[in-house]
């Protein structure tokens, strides 16, 4: 039972580059999120989905751009990489809205340069 | 703003009890208190949570106070492992807003 995968582990990228975060889960959860963390900080929403299909912004969505085509997988694209978002990047999932409890993923190292 | 507050650091000697606070004066009727730590830079792990009973499961004890304005995550034996900044998050479970807001946390370090 792997929980929640994300790929890479670790990426550098040069400004205005772009690239794909994939997070993968195998509990049959509806709910996925994608969060950001900077150094010495808590984690910030960047975008979540309630179900296959659907997409939702969260507390920081500029910059980056979500999918959700099939349920087991969320992926997080950015278009134009900035040195702003080189950042460590976590992947969730829930079963519902979370109320049990979120299961992430161990993160990607992101680093713009 | 977060809306709990926690102590930066704390120490705890291997086998001891951890008892860690959290202060949520401002938590409403429905917010659940949730924990949850980070180890090293891993991803966060859940540990608990509960509404107004305390709760007890294989990881930790949460004891909520009667006013509900604050609560203590207990780590009854703490090992090595247990090094890890935890988080303490006010959460309405089906608050349709799923965007947990966390703090700085607290990072505990046991030392043998």
């Amino acid at each position: 039972n792997a929980g929640v995968t994300q790929t890479p582990k670790f990426r550098v990228l040069k400004t205005g580059q772009s690239m794909t975060l994939l997070c993968a889960q195998d509990m049959n959860h509806e709910y996925m999120y994608w969060y950001r963390q900077d150094p010495g900080m808590g984690l910030r929403l960047i975008h979540y989905s309630v179900g296959e299909g659907t997409t939702a912004k969260g507390e920081v969505p500029d910059g980056y751009n979500v999918s959700r085509l099939k349920k087991q997988n969320f992926l997080l694209g950015l278009e134009s990489a900035a040195p702003s978002q080189t950042s460590v990047y976590f992947c969730a999932s829930s079963y519902g809205g979370g109320t049990d409890g979120y299961t992430f993923g161990s993160g990607t190292r992101l680093t713009v340069v | 703003d977060a809306k709990t507050t926690q102590p930066t650091s704390m120490d705890c000697a291997e086998g001891r009890a951890a008892n860690l606070p959290c202060n949520h004066s401002t938590i409403s009727g429905n917010e659940y208190v949730y924990w949850y730590r980070q180890i090293h830079s891993q991803g966060p792990q859940y540990i608990i949570h509960g509404l107004k009973n305390n709760e007890t499961n294989e990881m930790a004890s949460l004891i909520i106070t009667e006013d509900r304005k604050s609560s203590t995550l207990i780590l009854p034996h703490a090992t090595l492992r247990d090094t890890a900044v935890y988080y303490c998050i006010v959460r309405a479970p089906m608050d349709s807003n799923y965007q947990l807001i966390w703090g700085a946390g607290t990072k505990l370090i046991i030392k043998p």
